[in-house]
């Protein structure tokens, strides 16, 4: 089962910022978070993953809190191409790759 | 860089037939995987391999066989399909050591058994 919990769908209008919340309550010390989006049944795309640290790159910033049971991922200035399901997954950073364990992910929709 | 290749991209079988998904890699990855992902639904890891002559199952092996002869490929095999089989199939890859194990998935392969 997956380890994380987020909503199921989100609007966001085109130019403000996508703030998507995941919770991982259970997250043990060594698991990463990582953010992964789908965008109309193409692939998974890789957007950015963090440990403790926020994190930023070029299309998105993590914020993880404190106790890192829960984590922001912002989108700063949403397009329509960013819409999209969004997949926060938690993992061992292991010699064995990881395995990533899906859940149902966020629905961002970004409207006109 | 090809990156991660999936072929064929869509594919109608008959229940009973057998066939082979193909995915590639050029990336020098060790670790590659097969996701299935059905309507609504997350993906879900079928089998996994963390380099050549090694493979192991995931969550939902029954009725997907695979070998691992080469770094760079990582065929699926469907030797009896099913209907229950109809699906998107992703294959992915990464690093296995070093400071990125960020998994690259490939465009997928759409199934459908009749």
């Amino acid at each position: 089962d997956a380890k994380t919990t987020q909503p199921p769908s989100m609007d966001c209008a085109e130019g403000r910022a996508a703030n998507l919340p995941c919770n991982h309550s259970t997250i043990s010390g060594n698991e990463y978070v990582y953010w992964y989006r789908q965008i109309h049944s193409q692939g998974p795309q890789y957007i950015i993953h963090g440990l403790k640290n926020n994190e930023t790159n070029e299309m998105a910033s993590l914020i993880i809190t404190e106790d890192r049971k829960s984590s922001t991922l912002i989108l700063p200035h949403a397009t329509l191409r960013d819409t999209a399901v969004y997949y926060c997954i938690v993992r061992v950073q292991s010699n064995q790759g990881g395995k990533l364990i899906f859940g149902q992910g966020t629905e961002l929709s970004v409207k006109p | 860089n090809a990156g991660v290749t999936q072929t064929p991209k869509f594919q109608v079988l008959k229940t009973g037939q057998s066939m082979t998904l193909q995915c590639a890699q050029d990336m020098n990855h060790e670790y590659m995987s097969w996701y299935r992902q059905d309507p609504g639904m997350g993906l879900r890891l079928i089998h996994y391999s963390v380099g050549a002559g090694i493979t192991d199952q995931g969550e939902v092996p029954n009725g997907y066989n695979v070998s691992r002869s080469t770094t760079e490929d990582f065929p699926l095999r469907l030797l009896s399909a099913a209907p229950s089989q109809t699906s998107v199939y992703f294959c992915a890859s990464s690093f296995t050591s070093g400071k990125s194990k960020t998994q690259y998935f490939g465009p997928g392969t759409r199934l459908l058994v009749l």
